[in-house]
This record gives structure tokens, C-alpha cells and sequence, in this order.
């Protein structure tokens, strides 16, 4: 069956330093967004892409950045990780037809200490 | 800009239950709206997508119904269990904007056995 995997699941990083956190989908999908989602903020896009070379910046995307290489993957990266980042980041894909209906992962949970 | 209401943020309702559980949305130029449920820590799932065409969409012992011209959209669940415990957020797709999604911050609904 199709997915999209998040990894790590879970990382403790430090003030400063960069972490890159993975999102891998096997949808085929051409759309691939990033979100963070903080308690009294809901869900909020990063940044997302429509195709291979293709991103685009969301409405939080400031200290963060993503490349897109392939169509499976997006890597999402904390040039310098702040404790503001501290949050739960989603990948989520969907296809660029008609339903544009959302496929998400299961989540990374991050603190920067 | 989109905004994307859900009220109240918790309900708590006996086993057995019908419910509507209510979203509503500024900007009725939309291209989908889309309900997700979210189990603790976990990722977000697709429950129900529905076009800007359609009224509405049913799987099992749910029916999420679409009124764009007043902005509103209801998930109806019926006979609820315990097992229904868990957000549901709707999010909506705004027309021409190639499958980003505006989120509400959800509903977080308790059913008691």
C-alpha cells in the first residue's frame, strides 16, 4: 500500500544547531507540503512543493528550508533550530489531479533545548 | 484571506449520540473541504473529502454535508462510540490554490460509554 513515512519519529536537538527532518511518500504524489502544528496555532504551512525544483514558502516558513530532488521525497531543514521550533511537524502529499484530496504522515515530534 | 472557524473546541457527548460537529469558512471560492480526524500523537486521517460540486459525502456512520454559499459545513456522526473519541478538524482548499489547505484548530470530542 502507498504511504508517506516521517523520520526520526522523535528528536531532542540543541539551540543553533541544524537538523533535517525526512518525509518519504510512495503516493506518486506531486504536491508535498510541510506544516507545524502548536497548541492555540492549529495546523500552519511551511513550505510545499508542486513538483521536482519546485518550493514554495508557506505562511511560518522563516528559519526553515526544503529541496526537492526526487517526487518521493521532501526534506524539511532547520538551518539554525530555535526553541520556537519546538512543535510537531506533518508531511503531507496529494495528487495534482482532480480531488486534491491530503495524505499525511504520522509526524515528527521535535525540542529544541 | 481564508479563516476557517470550528466551534465549540470540546464536546463531550454519551455513547450512542448523534452529532453534528460544525465548520465554517469566509471565502465561499472554495475547490474542496476536507475532514481529517487526529487520535492522540498520531497523524491526521482523511475522513471525508468533498467537492465544491457536491453537497455531500458519506462513509459508514458518517456524512459531512457542504453549503458554500453560507460558508458551512457540517460531520454528522451517528450512534457515536467511545471509539469515535479523537479532533476532527475540517480544512478547506480555496479555489486556485492548487490543493493548499486553510485548517481549523479542530474539535475535540469525548464520547462516554
Amino acid at each position: 500500500d502507498a504511504e508517506i513515512t516521517q523520520s526520526p519519529r522523535h528528536k531532542i536537538t540543541e539551540t543553533g544547531r541544524q537538523v533535517t527532518l525526512a518525509c518519504h511518500q510512495t503516493w506518486n504524489h506531486n504536491n508535498m507540503f510541510w506544516y507545524r502544528q502548536d497548541l492555540g496555532h492549529g495546523l500552519r504551512l511551511i513550505h510545499y512543493s508542486y513538483g521536482v525544483q519546485d518550493t514554495n514558502k508557506g505562511e511560518v516558513s522563516d528559519g526553515y528550508s526544503v529541496s526537492r530532488s526526487n517526487t518521493e521525497d521532501l526534506p524539511l531543514t532547520l538551518e539554525s533550530a530555535a526553541s520556537s521550533q519546538t512543535s510537531v511537524y506533518f508531511c503531507a502529499s496529494s495528487d495534482g489531479g482532480q480531488s486534491y484530496e491530503q495524505y499525511f504522515g504520522p509526524g515528527t515530534r521535535l525540542t529544541v533545548t | 484571506k481564508q479563516e476557517v472557524t470550528q466551534i465549540p473546541a470540546a464536546l463531550s457527548v454519551p455513547e450512542g449520540e448523534n452529532l453534528v460537529l460544525n465548520c465554517s469558512f469566509t471565502d465561499s471560492a472554495i475547490y474542496n473541504l476536507q475532514w481529517f480526524r487526529q487520535d492522540p500523537g498520531k497523524g491526521l486521517t482523511s475522513l471525508l473529502l468533498i467537492q465544491s460540486s457536491q453537497r455531500e459525502q458519506t462513509s459508514g456512520r458518517l456524512n459531512a454535508s457542504l453549503d458554500k454559499s453560507s460558508g458551512r459545513s457540517t460531520l454528522y456522526i451517528a450512534a457515536s462510540q467511545p471509539g469515535d473519541s479523537a479532533t476532527y478538524l475540517c480544512a478547506v482548499c480555496r479555489t486556485g490554490a492548487n490543493s493548499k489547505l486553510t485548517f481549523g484548530k479542530g474539535i475535540t470530542l469525548s464520547v462516554r460509554p
